[in-house]
């Protein structure tokens, strides 16, 4: 079945503990990228990439990373959280970037950083 | 800058009215995407539909419909005989052409709640 996965689904930590929020694609897709929603916003880009090795900005870098070291895998990092952190995230991913292909989100992960 | 406004926060209505969610947008492109995103209470987003802005052609898919006009830069959806299922959040999202089309800028999103 064609789909994005994410790991944890839900995660309860401390301000400062390093983290990673996995997520893997079994479609061979070139562009991978990352959400947070958070009410009254919608859904705003932190990271995404157009292909392995191939990472950039989007519109909410601060506090995260993000590595593409195999077209499945696009981990999101979170170095030292804090409370502004807490949020739900979301996985995306689709073939390329051309104007006929559907983004296929992953099911969240829903963060909360006490 | 693109801009994506859902004034409506909050729609309630009873079993079988018609409903309509409103979505604004604002881009200086000239090739862009609309999307509607649906998130039920399980969290996940499923994808509606993609528009371009070269097909200004209104889509009916069962009980749902989408007005897409460019000289008001609006995407309105309408759900027909609305059911209890359709309670979720919606969004309506814009994306740019070219190399910038993986990033959508979303809109702020609309609770509608379906009563039996």
């Amino acid at each position: 079945e064609a789909q994005v996965t994410q790991n944890p689904r839900y995660l309860i930590t401390v301000t400062g503990k390093k983290l990673t929020v996995t997520c893997s694609q079994n479609m061979n897709h070139e562009y991978m990228s990352w959400y947070r929603q958070d009410p009254g916003l919608g859904l705003r880009q932190i990271y995404y990439s157009m292909n392995v090795e191939v990472t950039d900005k989007g519109d909410v870098p601060e506090g995260y990373k993000v590595s593409r070291k195999e077209k499945r895998n696009f981990p999101l990092i979170l170095e030292s959280p804090s409370p502004n952190q807490t949020s739900l995230y979301f996985c995306a991913s689709s073939l390329s970037v051309r104007g006929t292909d559907t983004q296929y989100f992953g099911p969240g992960t829903r963060l909360t950083v006490l | 800058a693109q801009k994506v406004t859902q004034a409506q926060t909050e729609i309630s209505v009873v079993e079988k009215e018609d409903v309509t969610l409103d979505c604004v947008y604002e881009t200086r492109d000239t090739t862009y995407y609309l999307f509607w995103y649906k998130q039920p209470p399980s969290g996940e987003l499923v994808f509606l539909i993609r528009r371009n802005s070269f097909d200004e052609q209104n889509e009916i898919s069962g009980r749902y419909s989408w007005n897409f006009q460019k000289s008001t830069s609006s995407f309105n959806f309408t759900i027909t005989a609305s059911q209890v299922v359709d309670s979720a959040v919606y969004f309506c999202a814009l994306s740019r052409g070219g190399t910038s089309y993986g990033k959508l800028t979303f809109g702020q999103g609309t609770i509608l709640t379906v009563h039996p």
